[in-house]
């Protein structure tokens, strides 16, 4: 029961140019989405996250979009950069919740 | 400033053993959670602790994986006669509060190995 899906499972963007990561939910109660960055052989690392009050949050170069009529999230970072290479697992949790619950991940290459 | 600490990092053990993975969360933050990822998949929630106290267990498999988070010390995660399927990784995180806006904290993970 993947209630947090990421169907891309790499993509690829040349340096300088936008990536667009996509994450889709199917429950209604989550309320609350993170993105987090991972390299190989390491734990992940907390990139942004938004509360479903926002449609949008921005922190330098990445900014995430939440719309939640469609029950879908995106993360931009622009402009990539090679070390932006990793994979990014968004995740989302509701209020009423303990736990987290993680896409599969996209893996992202920057290409210089 | 030391972030969230695993150990060990690499553990292998044969089918039968027991493995004790460890997690020492960020100074100040009293909240742990342990998630399990196998090859290709995403993070898969297990149990979340607070000091002396599981607060949910509904990741943990029933039989073989038990938790603790004692008063002193850190977090521990065992399990016993692990078999090949447990082959995987598995990650700590902490974070200061539970809430609805809580940010998670994650270890470096311990990559379990069954032969």
């Amino acid at each position: 029961d993947q209630q947090v899906k990421q169907n891309s499972p790499s993509l690829s963007v040349q340096e300088g140019r936008i990536s667009i990561l996509n994450c889709d939910y199917t429950n209604s109660m989550f309320d609350y989405f993170l993105w987090y960055k991972k390299y190989p052989a390491e734990g992940p690392t907390f990139l942004i996250s938004i509360s479903s009050i926002k449609d949008k949050n921005e922190d330098g170069r990445f900014t995430v979009f939440l719309n939640k009529s469609a029950k879908h999230l995106s993360l931009h970072i622009v402009p990539s950069q090679p070390g932006d290479s990793a994979v990014y697992f968004c995740a989302a949790r509701a209020n009423t919740g303990n736990q987290f619950y993680f896409g599969t991940g996209t893996s992202l290459t920057v290409i210089p | 400033n030391a972030g969230v600490m695993q150990n060990p990092r690499h553990l292998v053990r044969r089918r039968g053993q027991e493995a004790r993975l460890r997690c020492s969360p960020m100074k100040g933050h009293s909240h742990v959670y342990w998630y399990r990822q196998l090859p290709e998949e995403g993070l898969k929630f297990m149990v979340y602790l607070q000091k002396e106290n599981i607060i949910d267990e509904s990741g943990m498999p029933k039989e073989r994986f038990s938790a603790e988070f004692p008063k002193e010390g850190p977090s521990i995660l065992r399990i016993q006669q692990v078999v090949r399927g447990d082959s995987a990784a598995y990650f700590c995180a902490s974070s200061p509060r539970q809430g609805s806006q809580e940010t998670q904290y994650f270890g470096p993970g311990t990559r379990l190995l069954v032969l």
